[in-house]
């Protein structure tokens, strides 16, 4: 199957400074990117879905200015945690949906724990 | 989307089969049914999906009851690395993002 590579696995940040997470489609062309976060011992919640050259939609409660997404490549989605906060610590999972892909099947990364302190 | 309900935990004995019961009453025409599960500190990965017809593939079987209000997942042979979240999950084509509910904790055990 496809395969989407996030980086890094796992960062630690200092409270008030800003943290990328990039998600890399490896062997597809990825139209669509979604952007999860998950917090421990709860489901994954949708935070925004990406697509290649236009901006981000967030779901209700994300605030865009603090979650940063840049989709400018069919191969590349960015997250960027700005002024990150202890209560920002969570896992963040991205998922793909490329052009001509067979199946409905939903590809995602390995995930990103991150930690604020 | 259509709500989906899974028992929150189940557990297995290795080697014997795991069945896991979703229900999905409010289903749609046009729903798939997916089914995805997390490893512990890893992303999902997919399992298994249909529509109407039961589905086998090399992980698993997908057996979908004739009026699709509920289905089941079936794992012929459980390893410990099949321990995981399992989600159940409606879904059109649209290609819209998977919206995960709780999902079923399965433990393994030797």
């Amino acid at each position: 199957g496809a395969v989407v590579s996030q980086h890094p696995s796992r960062v630690i940040c200092k409270s008030g400074t800003s943290v990328k997470i990039e998600c890399r489609s490896l062997d597809f062309q990825a139209t669509t990117m979604f952007w999860y976060r998950q917090f421990p011992k709860k489901s994954l919640m949708l935070m925004a879905t990406s697509n290649e050259g236009s901006k981000a939609t967030y779901e209700q409660g994300v605030e865009k200015d603090k979650f940063l997404i840049n989709h400018a490549s069919l191969t590349l989605s960015t997250l960027t945690v700005t002024s990150a906060h202890p209560e920002d610590s969570s896992f963040y999972i991205c998922s793909a949906r490329g052009v001509g892909l067979q199946g409905a099947e939903a590809f995602f990364g390995q995930g990103t724990r991150l930690t604020v302190v | 989307d259509a709500k989906t309900t899974q028992p929150n935990s189940m557990e297995s004995n290795e080697e014997e089969p795991v069945h896991l019961p979703c229900n999905h009453s409010t289903i749609s025409g046009t729903d798939y049914i997916h089914w995805y599960r997390q490893l512990p500190s890893q992303g999902p990965e997919y399992v298994i999906h249909g529509l109407t017809s039961n589905v086998n593939n090399r992980m698993a079987s997908l057996a979908i009851a004739e009026d699709r209000k509920s289905s089941t997942l079936i794992l012929h042979r459980a390893t410990l690395r099949d321990a995981a979240v399992y989600y159940c999950i409606l879904r059109d084509n649209s290609g819209y993002a998977l919206n995960f509910g709780k999902g079923t904790s399965l433990l393994v055990t030797p």
